[in-house]
């Protein structure tokens, strides 16, 4: 049964700095790989989604790679605002209908 | 095109009574999922359905939980008798299509349900 774990659950950085957060799966035999961001009170708010015949997915500031033997994804944020402080969430797509999500990464940017 | 509604926002329900939860899709989608978010917990998936047919309610309580989606109209979370652990964010997302297509899942802002 597919397990995603995420790591760190939290992260506190100053403005400016590049970060990476991780995510890894158990099973490597998945379709693609999403990233959301939820925001405290809100719903999910996708930001990429890493086809599993791709290495890597781009969108502004966001860089998400994905190496599907390892069963890891990285989502790589550059010049980090205090707007991108957030909850990161990773999942992986409904194979057998049973969606699996990360716990999920808190990230604080301190201005 | 709007997105993923859900309502209400937030619904305070006494112990045994019922809550109802809605999520109208996105237009043009036919695969609806429930999730659950306990606080500081991640989603747990609960139950996906297509027009009038449940595909899988693997992850849902087999007692005082429901759900449907009629061919017109939302989709529908019914919680029968609530009771305290029933308090978390109720959350719908939709897609194009479901099961292993590489259509990605577009989330509502959620239900708080508190029961008191």
């Amino acid at each position: 049964k597919q397990e995603v774990t995420q790591i760190p659950a939290a992260l506190s950085v100053p403005e400016g700095e590049n970060l990476v957060l991780n995510c890894s799966f158990t099973d490597s035999a998945i379709y693609n790989l999403q990233w959301f961001r939820q925001d405290p009170g809100k719903g999910l708010t996708s930001l990429l989604l890493i086809q599993s015949s791709q290495r890597e997915q781009t969108s502004g500031r966001l860089n998400a790679s994905l190496d599907k033997s390892s069963g890891r994804s990285t989502l790589y944020i550059a010049a980090s605002q205090p707007g991108d402080s957030a909850t990161y969430l990773c999942a992986v797509p409904p194979v057998n209908n049973d969606m699996r999500f990360g716990a999920g990464t808190r990230l604080t940017v301190k201005p | 095109n709007a997105g993923v509604m859900q309502n209400p926002r937030h619904l305070v329900r006494r112990r045994g009574q019922e809550a109802r939860l809605r999520c109208s899709p996105m237009k043009g989608h036919s695969h609806v999922y429930w999730y659950r978010q306990l606080p500081e917990e991640g989603l747990k998936f609960m139950v996906y359905l297509q027009k009038e047919n449940i595909i899988d309610e693997s992850g849902m309580p087999k007692e005082r939980f429901s759900a449907e989606f009629p061919k017109e109209g939302p989709s529908i979370l019914r919680i029968q008798q609530v009771v305290r652990g029933d308090s978390a964010a109720y959350f719908c997302a939709s897609s194009v299509t479901g099961g292993a297509d590489n259509s990605p899942l577009h989330f509502g802002n959620g239900t708080r349900l508190t029961v008191t």
